[in-house]
């Protein structure tokens, strides 16, 4: 069985300010872990995803996500928020041991304030 | 190359009639999947194609919905007698086989009056 939790509803920042979006999760198996972006009308977008080798993740537009299993977590970071980066955040866990069904988190939208 | 596509982007229809609604996936990809996204909430698995075969349809709501995919490619979700509470966005994705990055597309968005 697998959950994924965002423990945040909406986060707010400043532009210029570093961004932390919260994720934890359960697995049963050694689990795949993505974040997906989605801008307003936008389709879903792909961030970053961790599949076993480093835990430290990079993904496009500055962002990054540390796998910490012992916290089971995968919280999403960025130095410094940009206007662009308003929009809803998904994180997505996946059981690479299981039925490859993902289970999506509930969203956390990002308000980033002039 | 060509993202994933889905038509119509747009849904209006009346209770109790049918819909279909299509997904084009990338070329080449093997698994290809249906999400249902309420307002405010994260996309609902609904069901899993690899090739043509629904490997995983667990999260099919009720025996209204159906979907095909006979030639491994294109994928249409078939609602029958639609409900006011189906109405929502309906995403598609693929994949280059299970398990891998799904690439989405930009959804249908489904209005039941």
């Amino acid at each position: 069985a697998q959950s994924v939790t965002q423990l945040d509803s909406h986060v707010s920042v400043s532009e210029g300010t570093p961004v932390l979006l919260r994720c934890n999760y359960s697995s049963s198996y050694s689990p795949s872990l993505f974040w997906y972006v989605q801008h307003p009308n936008k389709g879903l977008q792909l961030l970053l995803k961790y599949t076993s080798a480093a835990t430290l993740v990079k993904g496009i537009n500055g962002f990054e996500a540390e796998f910490k299993k012992s916290e089971t977590s995968f919280h999403l970071t960025k130095p410094s928020a940009h206007m662009s980066d308003a929009a809803e955040y998904f994180c997505v866990v996946s059981d690479r041991g299981g039925s490859y069904i993902p289970t999506f988190g509930r969203g956390t939208s990002l308000i980033v304030h002039p | 190359g060509a993202g994933v596509s889905q038509t119509p982007s747009n849904k209006v229809t009346e209770k109790g009639k049918y819909v279909e609604l299509r997904c084009d996936p990338i070329s080449g990809h093997t698994a290809l999947y249906w999400y249902r996204q309420s307002l405010g909430q994260g996309p609902e698995f609904l069901i899993y194609f690899q090739g043509t075969g629904a490997a995983d349809d667990s999260g099919l709501p009720n025996d209204r919905f159906f979907a095909v995919r006979p030639e491994g490619s294109v994928s249409t979700l078939k609602i029958q007698r639609t409900e006011r509470g189906d109405s929502a966005v309906y995403l598609c994705a693929s994949s280059l086989s299970g398990g891998e990055t799904q690439y989405f597309g930009p959804g249908t968005r489904l209005l039941v009056l």
